[in-house]
């Protein structure tokens, strides 16, 4: 079956360390995206990429960075800077045309 | 970029029809109207799709009216299942530009 996956599902981390979060799609969808979600909130883009070896920055980019050397992946670093990383994070792909977003099963990174 | 509205909650009783209204008064002419359900701890996804006037599937319709500014997901006879948060996102699906999501409604269906 086609999809996205995203690893690890729970994800804890240490002040001060850099952590990575795998996302990977095998649908052959061009685009692909990183959210965050807060309790109780909607989701926020932090980055977005069209297109192999391109990407945007969202409303929330700063303390993250992100890679996009193949179609298929999209890990998103969540570096030292980001002073309050605790929250849902949820990568998603699109392709122009199709239908919606499709959306990984998200990880959860905890700061302790 | 098309900003769009939502109620941030609504109940409802199981068996009961339910209506979620999206406002989005600067669509633009090649935006479509996109709406998705996310249940905690879960990525959103999609339900229903559409340009104007109604589209139905078999879980949901979507109504919008001739000026497009507004957009109403119907969701017949609810069960407690549908206890989520609906999203409602307008955007060009031609390309794959950024589309931003807003708070989305969180909707109780009551026993």
């Amino acid at each position: 079956d086609g999809g996205i996956t995203q690893s690890p599902k729970y994800l804890f981390r240490k002040e001060g360390q850099n952590v990575t979060l795998s996302c990977e799609q095998n649908l052959n969808h061009d685009a692909m995206y990183w959210y965050r979600q807060d309790p109780g909130q909607g989701l926020r883009l932090i980055y977005y990429s069209q297109i192999v070896n391109d990407f945007q920055k969202g409303d929330i980019a700063e303390g993250y960075s992100v890679s996009r050397e193949k179609k298929e992946s999209f890990p998103l670093t969540v570096t030292s800077a980001q002073k309050n990383p605790t929250a849902f994070y949820l990568c998603a792909s699109r392709t122009p045309g199709y239908y919606g977003y499709t959306f990984g099963s998200g990880t959860r990174l905890t700061v302790v | 970029l098309a900003k769009t509205t939502q109620p941030i909650s609504m109940d409802s009783y199981e068996g009961q029809e339910v209506n979620i209204t999206c406002s989005h008064n600067n669509i633009a002419t090649n935006d479509y109207i996109t709406w998705y359900q996310q249940f905690p701890s879960q990525g959103p996804r999609f339900i229903i799709q559409g340009y104007k006037t109604k589209v139905t599937n078999e879980v949901a319709s979507l109504f919008i009216p001739a000026d497009r500014k507004s957009s109403t997901l119907s969701l017949p006879r609810v069960s407690l299942s549908d206890t989520a948060v609906y999203y409602c996102l307008v955007g060009d699906i031609r390309n794959n530009n950024d589309m931003r999501f807003g708070a989305g409604t969180r909707l109780t269906v009551k026993p």
